[in-house]
């Protein structure tokens, strides 16, 4: 079992559509979780960061975190066709090596 | 700022042929990081950083080589390029100090190696 499993899709939705991603861990140990967002041919770019567990919002964007499960999610409300792009959720624990654990990705359509 | 800045953005090798990617960041941050990304498999970490002069090997360290010789610099040297290494390398950098900061990303240099 990896430690950060995330399915890559491709997740295809139409344009106003609430978007769900997810990951799972397996690392308890895991303390900040971080959510990426990768458009074609550019690097990540981090989109939202959050410590232990609980919810934060940003605009459209909600992460949110249940450490009981190991389990996160990203959710995007009133998608736009702006938002395709793949989405990587990252995660560390604390204290020692800040080397961060990344899911493979989801890739995300909003069509028109 | 210009944040994370890599050089070239795309290059094609010949098997055995050797190559610098270049990587620096203005953000004085002393945390740096080489990651290599093949499709549909994620980030892979090669080596990282965690300051001028030290360096330690990640996932995936054969067949590479790096320096930090300052704190913005931080190159990735392929010494004898094999079509296995054909991927897209991304240089990150994170952090001022000790606390725990995610990771700032360029926009990664294609290669490609024939």
């Amino acid at each position: 079992q990896k430690e950060v499993e995330q399915d890559p899709g491709p997740l295809s939705v139409p344009e106003g559509a609430i978007v769900s991603l997810n990951c799972t861990y397996s690392n308890s140990a895991f303390q900040y979780f971080m959510w990426y967002r990768q458009y074609s041919r550019k690097g990540p770019e981090l989109l939202m960061y959050t410590y232990s567990s609980g919810n934060k919002e940003d605009g459209r964007f909600t992460a949110q975190v249940d450490k009981s499960s190991k389990y996160i999610s990203l959710f995007i409300r009133d998608s736009q066709p702006s938002d395709s792009a793949t989405y990587l959720c990252a995660m560390t624990a604390s204290g020692g090596s800040y080397i961060p654990t990344f899911g493979r990705g989801t890739s995300l359509i909003v069509h028109p | 700022n210009a944040g994370v800045t890599q050089t070239p953005k795309f290059r094609i090798l010949k098997i055995g042929q050797s190559m610098t990617l270049q990587c620096t960041q203005d953000m004085n941050h002393n945390y740096m990081y080489w990651y290599r990304q093949d499709p549909g498999m994620g980030l892979k970490l090669i080596y990282y950083s965690v300051g001028a002069g030290i360096t330690d090997k990640g996932e995936v360290p054969n067949g590479y080589n790096v320096s930090r010789s300052t704190t913005e610099d931080f190159p990735l040297r392929l010494e004898l390029a094999a079509p296995s290494q054909t991927s897209v390398y991304f240089c990150a950098s994170s952090g001022t100090g000790n606390s725990n900061q995610p990771q700032h990303f360029g926009d990664g240099t294609r290669l490609s190696i024939l």
